[in-house]
C-alpha cells in the first residue's frame, strides 16, 4: 500500500459524534487526498491538500474538514457525524497533483454511523 | 465537467478466455486515462495509465487498454484470464492544466469462473 496506513481501520459511531481519520504516509509525498467509495457511485474526492497546511475542497466536502500540520499526517473530521457519512474512506498520495501521475492509496477505514 | 461510464457493473467470464472491461469518459481537451483494480478490503492498487502516444497500453498483471480518441474509450483487456483476476475494476480519467481531480467510474465487478 505504498507506505500510506490508516486509522482506525473500523469504526462505529453514533450520530453528532465528532470523528477524526488519520492518513499517514512515509514517503514524504506532497499531494494527499481523501476520498469516500459508496456503492453505485465509485470513489469521490472530499478533500486534498498540496502540501502543509494547504487544502482544499473535492467534491463532497460538506460536513468534512481536514488538516495537515506535517507532511506525513493527513487527517479528515466529521464534526458532527451523520448517517450519511457512513462509508468506506480511503486516503491517497501521488507524486505531483496533475498529468498522468497515478495515486496510491491506502487500506481504507470502514465507518458506520449509528 | 468530466465523466466516467462503465456501462457493465459485473462481467463474467471463464478462466482462460480472454475478458474486456469497459469504459468510456468525457472530458475536455485531452484526457489522461487510468486504471485501477481493487480486491476484497483493500485499496485500490494501480494498473496502467494512457498519457500520450501509442494507443495500447500495458500493465501490471498482463492487463493492457486500448485508447479510442474517436470512440472516447479505454477498454480494459487481457488476453487470458486468471481466477486470480476476480476483483473490481475503476476506470478514471483527468484532464489536462494545472490541478484537475480525477473523476472515477462506479467499477466492474469481474468474476472469472474456474
Amino acid at each position: 500500500d505504498a507506505g500510506i496506513t490508516q486509522s482506525p481501520r473500523h469504526k462505529v459511531t453514533e450520530t453528532g459524534t465528532p470523528v477524526t481519520l488519520r492518513c499517514h504516509q512515509t514517503e514524504n509525498h506532497r499531494y494527499m487526498y481523501w476520498y469516500r467509495q459508496d456503492p453505485g457511485h465509485g470513489l469521490r474526492l472530499i478533500h486534498y491538500s498540496y502540501g502543509v497546511k494547504d487544502t482544499d475542497k473535492g467534491e463532497v466536502s460538506d460536513g468534512y474538514s481536514v488538516s495537515r500540520s506535517k507532511t506525513e499526517d493527513f487527517l479528515l473530521t466529521l464534526e458532527s457525524a451523520t448517517s450519511s457519512q457512513t462509508s468506506v474512506y480511503f486516503c491517497a498520495i501521488s507524486v505531483q497533483a496533475g498529468g498522468g501521475n497515478e495515486q496510491f492509496f491506502g487500506p481504507g477505514t470502514r465507518l458506520t454511523v449509528l | 465537467a468530466q465523466s466516467v461510464a462503465q456501462p457493465e457493473d459485473q462481467v463474467n467470464v471463464a478462466e482462460g478466455n480472454p475478458l474486456t472491461v469497459k469504459c468510456t469518459y468525457s472530458v475536455s481537451g485531452n484526457p489522461y486515462l487510468f486504471w485501477y483494480v481493487q480486491y476484497p478490503n483493500r485499496g485500490l492498487q494501480f494498473l496502467l495509465k494512457y498519457i500520450t502516444g501509442d494507443n495500447l497500453v500495458k500493465g501490471s498483471y498482463g492487463f493492457e487498454a486500448e485508447f479510442n480518441k474517436s470512440q472516447t474509450s479505454f477498454h480494459l483487456k487481457k488476453p487470458s484470464a486468471l481466477v486470480s483476476d476476480s476483483a473490481l475494476y475503476f476506470c478514471a480519467v483527468r484532464g489536462l492544466g494545472g490541478y484537475q481531480k480525477v473523476t472515477f467510474g462506479t467499477g466492474t465487478k469481474l468474476q472469472v469462473i474456474p
